[in-house]
């Protein structure tokens, strides 16, 4: 069976310091991968998505960037953090053949930006 | 693009009520149909994926029907109980997309009241 793990669970950090959060999937050869952000309210905001290492593709640009440094890894990180980058931030994966658009989420990062 | 349209943005009914939430899309070749549950500070869990070629499925407690003519989909919750009290996202996607082509419904607020 697949796994999904997100890292770390929740962050609260200072507005302009760094950030990284990861992404690990278990189970599943070459994954697309997907990061989300859903701010306070609910709506789901897709960040990123990744068909292959080392390839990421931005769909919305908000002073994040992404990497696929492994096949079963992705990570989310930004130099300086913004108030407005708060919010849950959700990693997801599909099948690259077949149901390539049916997503199954991770835990998720709560982020708190002060 | 496809454009999702999700109502009501917050449900509230009695346990043993009914429930109904209803997303209208745009593009008449979306194909697949997603269901998404989100339970209070946790993640997103796959309710039932639908296709365009099925009109009405039953998964446990819930039916999801789909009308490709009016280009609706819609949630019925039968029964409702407290642990039907979450958020709920429809997505919806075209046939050859991947889930980078997936697009959400802004999501409703279900509250199930004792």
């Amino acid at each position: 069976a697949q796994t999904i793990h997100q890292w770390p669970v929740a962050e609260i950090k200072a507005v302009g310091s760094p950030l990284s959060l990861g992404c690990t999937i278990k189970g599943k050869s070459s994954p697309n991968l997907y990061w989300y952000w859903q701010a306070t309210g609910g709506t789901l905001q897709q960040l990123f998505y990744s068909i292959t290492v080392g390839q990421v593709e931005s769909v919305v640009q908000l002073n994040l960037s992404a990497s696929r440094p492994k096949d079963d890894q992705f990570i989310l990180s930004t130099e300086k953090l913004l108030l407005s980058h708060s919010g849950f931030y959700l990693c997801a994966w599909s099948p690259h053949w077949g149901s390539q658009n049916t997503l199954y989420f991770g835990a998720g990062t709560r982020l708190s930006v002060l | 693009g496809e454009q999702v349209e999700q109502r009501p943005p917050h449900l509230s009914v009695r346990e043993g009520d009914s429930a109904v939430i209803t997303c209208t899309y745009t593009d008449p070749n979306s194909y697949y149909f997603f269901w998404y549950k989100q339970e209070p500070g946790a993640s997103l869990q796959l309710l039932m994926k639908v296709f365009s070629s099925t009109e009405i499925n039953e998964g446990q407690g819930f039916t999801v029907l789909l009308n490709k003519k009016d280009k609706r989909l819609s949630l019925n919750l039968t029964a409702a109980h407290p642990g039907d009290s979450a958020a709920y996202f429809c997505a919806v996607s075209g046939g050859t997309g991947g889930a980078d082509r997936l697009t959400f419904g802004k999501g409703t607020q279900l509250i199930i009241q004792p």
